[in-house]
């Protein structure tokens, strides 16, 4: 079946640091490709996405292209802030049937000052 | 900007009772859909719902889980007899053509 994997966290960063959390997905045809963000105690933000091979999201200066040869979304973010210390999540929909949407295990961020 | 909204945002139940969660989807959305968040883990598909019945749901959307949209507005998620294991986050979340909107999420708590 479909599927979503990110890599763990942890990630601790200082601040301005660079950002990379790698996001690998297993789907039959062309989904759609998300980047969620979730602050402690809050709900799900979409923060980015992507529907097609080659395109790329992006939002607050983060960036994420649609690698279909890697089958990849991989997040980035070239300075990151403490107020970017969050739980980030990737996800995709595909693009038959019920569009529901499968989550990848959450990777958790914290930024340093 | 249109949003989807939930009530209440945070609800303690006993063990063995049963508790609706209320969603209001974006007005103009036909797909709609749970989803759960155990603390600290992954998001996770409960089902899907589109022209008044279910089209799609998870294996952990057994007999005690239904869901209903009982007038034009709103969308709920009614546990029968909650378990201990139910205490998750729930989110809504409505869909017009790919895009899904989540709600903000309702706490529940069984004790």
């Amino acid at each position: 079946g479909d599927s979503v994997t990110q890599m763990e966290g942890p990630v601790t960063l200082s601040e301005e640091a660079f950002l990379t959390i790698n996001c690998t997905y297993t789907a039959t045809g062309y989904p759609s490709l998300f980047w969620y963000v979730q602050y402690p105690g809050e709900g799900l933000q979409l923060l980015l996405k992507a529907t097609k091979a080659d395109d790329k999201g992006s939002n607050k200066g983060f960036e994420a292209t649609y690698r279909k040869e890697t089958t990849s979304f991989h997040l980035e973010k070239g300075s990151v802030q403490v107020s970017d210390s969050a739980v980030y999540f990737c996800a995709l929909i595909r693009n038959t049937g019920g569009f529901k949407t499968i989550f990848g295990a959450g990777t958790r961020l914290f930024v340093k000052a | 900007e249109p949003e989807v909204t939930q009530t209440p945002s945070h609800q303690v139940t006993q063990m063995g009772q049963e508790v609706i969660l209320r969603c209001v989807p974006i007005s103009n959305h036909l797909y709609f859909y749970w989803y759960r968040q155990i603390l600290g883990q992954k998001v996770e598909f409960l089902v899907s719902f589109y022209n008044n019945e279910i089209s799609e749901k998870s294996e952990i959307f057994d007999d005690q889980f239904s869901v209903e949209r009982p007038d034009g507005s709103n969308f709920t998620l009614k546990i029968r007899s909650t378990k201990l294991e139910d205490s998750a986050m729930y989110f809504c979340a409505s869909r017009e053509v790919s895009e899904q909107y989540f709600g903000p999420g309702t706490r529940l708590t069984v004790t």
